[in-house]
């Protein structure tokens, strides 16, 4: 079972550049999620999705944007990559709103 | 305002002995509380879940209690292993909200 994909997993940008790291997931789950994780720090929600074209802010979506056009797909885009924005990010999707997140593997961005 | 704290941020035990790791938080309306293991360069993967009327729940060498009057609970791993070395992360849920503690490293040495 392939569950959550995320590609890269790994890229390095210059400051100004734009990128978009895909998310994919074969379970048909409602719920996708993009969160960001910098080092000793909890996973911060970045962008989430209740169902194709429907998407909402989390707690840090200034610098990303996100599109959900079908149940599979939740794409995170990067416009004008900044220093702040390295990190390791994480797409999830789930069942409902209080259940068990399925994770993908992790895009690795470094912003230089 | 929905939080969550884990305690301690790091810990080292030698392989065999027991650990526990603490969640306290704040996260209102309650819904469930998640326990995930974070192995180094992955994703996070679900251990166990605690609903408001359960104490204690086990999944093989891993033991969670939740008390929902003080808002606390604990992971306990019985006899660790090499394969335990990894992050855990309480993960608490109100009915439209979902809280992420930071975690605690664990490393087991052999």
């Amino acid at each position: 079972n392939a569950g959550v994909t995320q590609t890269p997993k790994f890229r390095i940008l210059k400051i100004g550049q734009s990128m978009t790291l895909q998310c994919t997931q074969d379970m048909n789950h409602n719920y996708m999620y993009w969160y960001r994780q910098d080092p000793g720090m909890g996973l911060k929600l970045i962008y989430y999705s209740v169902g194709a074209g429907i998407t909402d802010k989390g707690e840090v979506p200034n610098g990303y944007n996100v599109s959900r056009s079908t149940t599979e797909d939740f794409p995170l885009r990067l416009e004008l990559a900044a220093p702040s924005q390295t990190s390791v990010y994480f797409c999830a999707s789930g069942g409902g709103a209080t259940g068990e997140l399925f994770f993908g593997e992790g895009s690795r961005l470094t912003v230089l | 305002k929905n939080q969550v704290e884990q305690s301690p941020q790091s810990l080292i035990i030698l392989e065999g002995k027991n650990c526990t790791l603490q969640c306290n938080y704040t996260v209102s309306p309650f819904s469930n509380l998640r326990w995930y293991k974070q192995d180094t360069g992955r994703g996070p993967v679900s251990l166990t879940i605690m609903t408001f009327s359960e104490n204690t729940k086990s999944n093989g060498r891993y033991t969670a209690t939740l008390d929902a009057d003080t808002k606390q609970s604990s992971l306990h791993i019985t006899a660790s292993q090499l394969s335990d070395s990894a992050s855990y992360i309480c993960v608490v849920s109100a009915t439209n909200d979902m809280r992420f503690g930071a975690g605690t490293r664990l490393t087991v040495k052999p």
